[in-house]
């Protein structure tokens, strides 16, 4: 089982639409990241956290320390949104990142 | 600031050749990492290197070389190519391996060995 599990795996919504994007982890954790990956390959960090809330624009992403879960919500959502999203967890035990497998949202005008 | 660069964005090699994946970053990040991404899997650490002179392996070493003579450089050697690194593989840099760190990615080199 992966140590870090996203939710869907692909997710198509019409444009305007509230999105919602699952993570769930199964190993202690220091930090919690959420990557976008362009259509061209390209990859960017949305955000960074530990607890709580960010939010940038209109993507907004919270962590539950307790329930091990993170979710990264779009709204008002709009076609130049499709992408992957990728969450990724630092382990308390080390340095290096461990990534989800990424969802693949396409949003239709 | 040109970031994190990739060269070349695309090649394909034969089984049993040789190449060396470029990677430069001009943050003066002291952290520099290899990923491979295969679809529908989530990216892999191939190596990684903490500052000059330091490397250390990943999760998925195996078939590859890198070194770190400078803090701007860290190339991927891949000495005798097979199919099953056909893949993209992604070059990263950050500051330090700190939790709130951002790493960076270059565009990509997406490989086919055939």
């Amino acid at each position: 089982k992966n140590e870090v599990e996203q939710s869907p795996q692909n997710l198509t919504a019409q444009e305007g639409e509230f999105i919602t994007i699952n993570c769930s982890y199964s190993v202690g954790i220091s930090a919690l990241h959420w990557l976008q990956q362009h259509p061209g390959g390209g990859i960017v960090s949305l955000f960074m956290l530990s607890s709580g809330k960010k939010k940038h624009g209109r993507l907004i992403a919270t962590i539950n320390i307790q329930e091990k879960h993170s979710s990264l919500h779009i709204t008002a959502s709009h076609p130049r949104d499709s992408a992957v999203y990728i969450c990724a967890v630092r382990k308390t035990s080390g340095s290096r990142l461990t990534f989800g497998e990424g969802t693949q949202l396409t949003v239709n005008p | 600031n040109a970031g994190v660069t990739q060269t070349p964005k695309f090649r394909i090699l034969k089984i049993g050749q040789s190449m060396t994946l470029q990677c430069t970053q001009d943050m003066n990040h002291n952290y520099m990492y290899w990923y491979r991404q295969d679809p529908g899997m989530g990216l892999k650490l191939i190596y990684y290197s903490v500052g000059a002179g330091i490397t250390d392996k990943g999760e998925v070493p195996n078939g590859y070389n890198v070194s770190r003579s400078t803090t701007e450089d860290f190339p991927l050697r891949l000495e005798l190519a097979a199919p099953s690194q056909t893949s993209v593989y992604f070059c990263a840099s950050s500051y330090s391996s700190s939790s709130y760190n951002e790493q960076f990615f270059g565009p990509g080199t997406r490989l086919t060995v055939l």
